[in-house]
């Protein structure tokens, strides 16, 4: 399988932006993806970009990709409580026979 | 209505025992997917399958098999159970050049 890695740990205060970072090995990689998992639940899907894009924006939510470093970063403005929760950062490509790789996922804690 | 259902949400179970956890999807996808998360919160995938072909990820034991009785469906069997077995399990689906992948609720199998 392919190699997702993540830090594990984040804390953040509330109000301030958070930043998560993930590095993979599939150069062949189509999609890379942010998935969010609250308690209890399964991963919701937070956001994606495309393999072509250095960068998206969505609300308080931004994900630049460095292609060349195979690097890809989530950041979080304005970082609430509710924001609080691991995220995966995950990777579909050829190489990979388009199934979802995830890495280790980051457990995002905020505090008041 | 919910997308990718799992039951049991909740399973314990003597070692040895041989259990299965159902999985359907009403998006009409044509993959699904079996990861497991242990405790640490790693997500490794286990199977994926559409109606053209099962990849198998090499570290699942042989113990652990995917039966699809329609393309709605995939059912995890593990047969003779260890203490090791012990995570959440989570169905997931997609199309097959789809961009997302939908995940269920999880199903928590404790053995003892």
């Amino acid at each position: 399988g392919e190699d997702v890695e993540q830090s594990l740990f984040l804390s953040v205060r509330e109000g301030d932006s958070s930043v998560i970072n993930c590095t993979y090995t599939d150069s062949s990689s189509t999609y890379l993806y942010w998935y969010k998992q609250e308690p209890g639940a399964g991963l919701q899907l937070l956001t994606y970009i495309f393999s072509n894009m250095d960068m998206k924006q969505d609300q308080r939510l931004t994900v630049l990709l460095n292609k060349k470093d195979k690097h890809l970063s989530l950041r979080i403005a304005d970082t609430q409580t509710g924001d609080s929760a691991i995220y995966f950062c995950a990777e579909r490509g050829m190489n990979t026979g388009n199934q979802f790789y995830f890495g280790t996922g980051t457990s995002l804690t905020v505090i008041p | 209505d919910t997308a990718v259902s799992q039951t049991p949400k909740y399973l314990v179970t003597q070692m040895g025992n041989d259990k299965s956890i159902k999985c359907e999807q009403n998006l009409g996808h044509d993959t699904m997917y079996w990861y497991k998360q242990d405790s640490k919160k790693f997500l490794k995938i286990m199977f994926s399958y559409n109606n053209k072909e099962l990849i198998i990820n090499e570290t699942v034991p042989n113990r652990f098999s995917p039966k699809s009785p329609d393309k709605a469906h995939l059912n995890l069997h593990i047969n003779s159970l260890e203490l090791g077995d012990s995570a959440v399990y989570f169905c997931a689906s997609s199309q097959d050049m789809g961009v997302e992948a939908f995940f269920g609720q999880g199903t928590r199998l404790t053995v003892v």
